[in-house]
């Protein structure tokens, strides 16, 4: 399964947009990109996916570089409940159903 | 919808008993799944199943059986627990389609000790 590189940690200031970025060089052209957080003491939750093209939905913003080897998920205005950690997941074209999550980025969100 | 729920959400086990844990959804989906979460670490994926009678092994399968005999429940067996068991476990399911098996939605998950 192809992997994926993100950064252990960030921090935001709330009300204010963050990028978190991640690394994906040996992507295949029929993976799709999958974010889900994880909030303190629950499950995992969807907030995007794509597969070329940016995307956008009601919690955040997809960004994916043109030779797809890396994405951003944009939260354009952090709130204190965004505090949680993000994984960023590629699935294979042929099971888009299964995900293999890493350690993931833990986000903290400053008042 | 009460989404995915999960019983017990907490259980301490002796080494060398046995147990199951629930999970039932009430989204019509057909595929659901099992990871296990240890301390600091991402979700690793036990088992899934793509539909009611099909189930198959995930990333870590060892020590844990499964079935499938409706779309709604999809329980979890460990026959001898060990210490290495102790986790946190979540149940999922996704819809079927086009895009629709794409989002996975988590029930709250099962804190297991062994002791």
């Amino acid at each position: 399964d192809a992997k994926t590189t993100q950064p252990n940690s960030m921090e935001s200031n709330e009300e204010e947009p963050v990028h978190l970025p991640c690394n994906h060089s040996t992507i295949s052209g029929t993976d799709y990109i999958h974010w889900y957080r994880q909030l303190p003491s629950q499950g995992p939750e969807y907030v995007i996916h794509g597969l070329t093209s940016n995307v956008n939905n009601r919690m955040a913003s997809l960004a994916i570089a043109e030779d797809r080897k890396s994405s951003t998920l944009i939260l354009h205005r952090a709130t204190l409940r965004d505090a949680a950690v993000y994984y960023c997941i590629l699935s294979s074209g042929g099971s888009n159903y299964k995900l293999t999550f890493g350690k993931g980025t833990l986000l903290t969100v400053n008042p | 919808n009460a989404g995915v729920t999960q019983t017990p959400k907490f259980r301490i086990l002796k080494i060398g008993q046995s147990m199951t844990l629930q999970c039932t959804q009430d989204m019509n989906h057909n595929y659901m799944y099992w990871y296990r979460q240890d301390p600091g670490m991402g979700l690793k994926l036990i088992y899934y199943s793509v539909g009611a009678g099909i189930t198959d092994k995930g990333e870590v399968p060892n020590g844990y059986n499964v079935s499938r005999s409706t779309t709604e429940d999809f329980p979890l067996r460990l026959e001898l627990a060990a210490p290495s068991q102790t986790s946190v476990y979540f149940c999922a399911s996704s819809g079927r389609g086009t895009e629709s098996y794409n989002e996975q939605f988590f029930g709250p998950g099962t804190r297991l000790t062994v002791l």
